[in-house]
């Protein structure tokens, strides 16, 4: 299956330092996103990076994609308690758009 | 203003009930889906459809059935309830290829 694998599975961090979160997935890819989600709630959209792109950000969050190794990381500087969540990578196997999310990352921010 | 809603947020019922989830979007997306999520955290994509028309069918027991009378809804009915239906289901909805944007989600747990 083209299922994406996230790594590491749960990642406990101190307020003010920085996250790193790893996706690997099988097929090549249209794009590659990443979401949030908070506990009991439905999944919001970070960002979206297309595979013709190596890297995106957005406010405090750092997106690389590289498409040799099939694989991206999601980093998120100077985290806060509210960061605490799961975090998803989605792809889609190119030209199908069916949108395959990994099995997900959740952070946890100590305050 | 809710991008995405969904009707009834909870829904306990018994086995071999039928029951039956809605979803609307006022984003103007062009396609919608619905998504699995089970006790492990795992999503997974159940339909889509792009203009009415269903363009992804996973391997999803035919008691399922997806039906879309506008570009706006996408509802799902669930014949013969299983206990094994308990979940998570979320509808989501995007501009082809884009990102998506998720609803609250409807917890469905079967007794």
């Amino acid at each position: 299956s083209q299922q994406g694998e996230e790594d590491p599975q749960a990642l406990s961090i101190q307020e003010g330092e920085n996250a790193t979160m790893n996706c690997s997935y099988k097929t090549s890819i249209n794009n590659l996103q990443w979401y949030r989600q908070n506990s009991g709630r439905g999944l919001v959209h970070l960002i979206l990076i297309r595979s013709n792109e190596r890297e995106k950000h957005s406010g405090r969050l750092r997106v690389t994609l590289d498409t040799s190794k099939k694989s991206s990381s999601l980093l998120i500087t100077a985290s806060r308690a509210a960061d605490t969540a799961s975090y998803f990578c989605a792809t889609d196997a190119s030209g199908t758009y069916k949108y395959i999310f990994g099995t997900g990352t959740r952070l946890k921010v100590l305050a | 203003d809710t991008a995405v809603s969904q009707t009834p947020k909870y829904l306990v019922t018994q086995m071999g009930n039928d029951k039956s989830i809605k979803c609307e979007q006022n984003l103007g997306h062009d396609t919608m889906y619905w998504y699995k999520q089970d006790s492990k955290k795992f999503l997974k994509i159940m339909f889509s459809y792009n203009n009415k028309e269903l363009i992804i069918n996973e391997t999803v027991p035919n008691r399922f059935s997806p039906k879309s009378p506008d570009k706006a809804h996408l509802n799902l009915h669930i014949n013969s309830l299983e206990l094994g239906d308990s979940a998570v289901y979320f509808c989501a909805s995007s501009l082809r290829g884009q990102e998506q944007y998720f609803g609250p989600g409807t917890r469905l747990t079967v007794t």
